[in-house]
């Protein structure tokens, strides 16, 4: 069984500082990682995705990939009240994808 | 360039009645997926086609669960009869034919009711 794992949070940060979501797989084949933000009564929205080792920048987010370790995180720099939300992190291997069940992040201002 | 559309946003049945939702996917993109979304957890798949062939249906419950997608483009989920566990929000997502990389862009999903 193929999982995708995920602390549930809350995630709690005050406004300005960093926020450090993690996410960690168990198919050491997958190849492609995502990051989708939910607001809650809304669906996911794409903001990030990563596919070699290493970090990606995109503006306030910067993601974070270890296939050796099978962990991929997500950083929100000068984290903002808007940020609170969801975040999924997603893994796909070939055409499959499995979800996790997101962490609750909770910026306060 | 148009989003993923889905019909209806919201939908209340009784237990035993059936049940049908629609998505349109981006215009080009040939996989298409049906997602079930309970409070609190992540999407779950239901059914994932390329064109009009499905991939991965091994999480639909087929005893109730239906889906089609007739000519590649829209698609169609019907519950019948639906249970009280159904309740939950159906999302649709569609993504380009890309193995290894699968960008999936959402509907915004229709919440059921099953009372």
């Amino acid at each position: 069984q193929k999982e995708v794992e995920q602390n549930s949070g809350p995630l709690s940060v005050p406004e300005g500082a960093i926020a450090s979501l993690n996410c960690t797989y168990s198919d050491r084949g997958s190849q492609s990682f995502f990051w989708y933000r939910q607001y809650s009564g809304k669906s996911p929205e794409l903001i990030m995705s990563i596919y070699s080792n290493g970090d990606k920048e995109d503006g306030r987010f910067t993601a974070q990939l270890n296939k050796a370790s099978q962990y991929v995180s997500l950083l929100i720099r000068d984290s903002q009240p808007s940020d609170s939300a969801t975040y999924l992190c997603a893994v796909t291997g070939g055409f499959k994808t499995i979800f996790g069940a997101g962490t609750r992040l909770f910026v306060k201002a | 360039e148009a989003g993923v559309a889905q019909s209806p946003r919201y939908k209340i049945i009784e237990k035993r009645q059936s049940v049908a939702f629609w998505c349109n996917p981006i215009s080009g993109h040939a996989t298409l997926y049906w997602y079930q979304q309970i409070l609190g957890q992540g999407p779950k798949l239901l059914i994932q086609f390329q064109n009009n062939g499905v991939v991965d249906d091994s999480q639909l419950p087929k005893d109730r669960f239906s889906a089609e997608r007739l000519k590649g483009v829209d698609s169609t989920l019907k519950i019948q009869p639906a249970k009280l566990e159904d309740s939950a929000v159906y999302l649709c997502a569609s993504s380009q034919e890309r193995e290894g990389s699968n960008e999936q862009f959402f509907g915004p999903g229709t919440r059921l009711t099953v009372l």
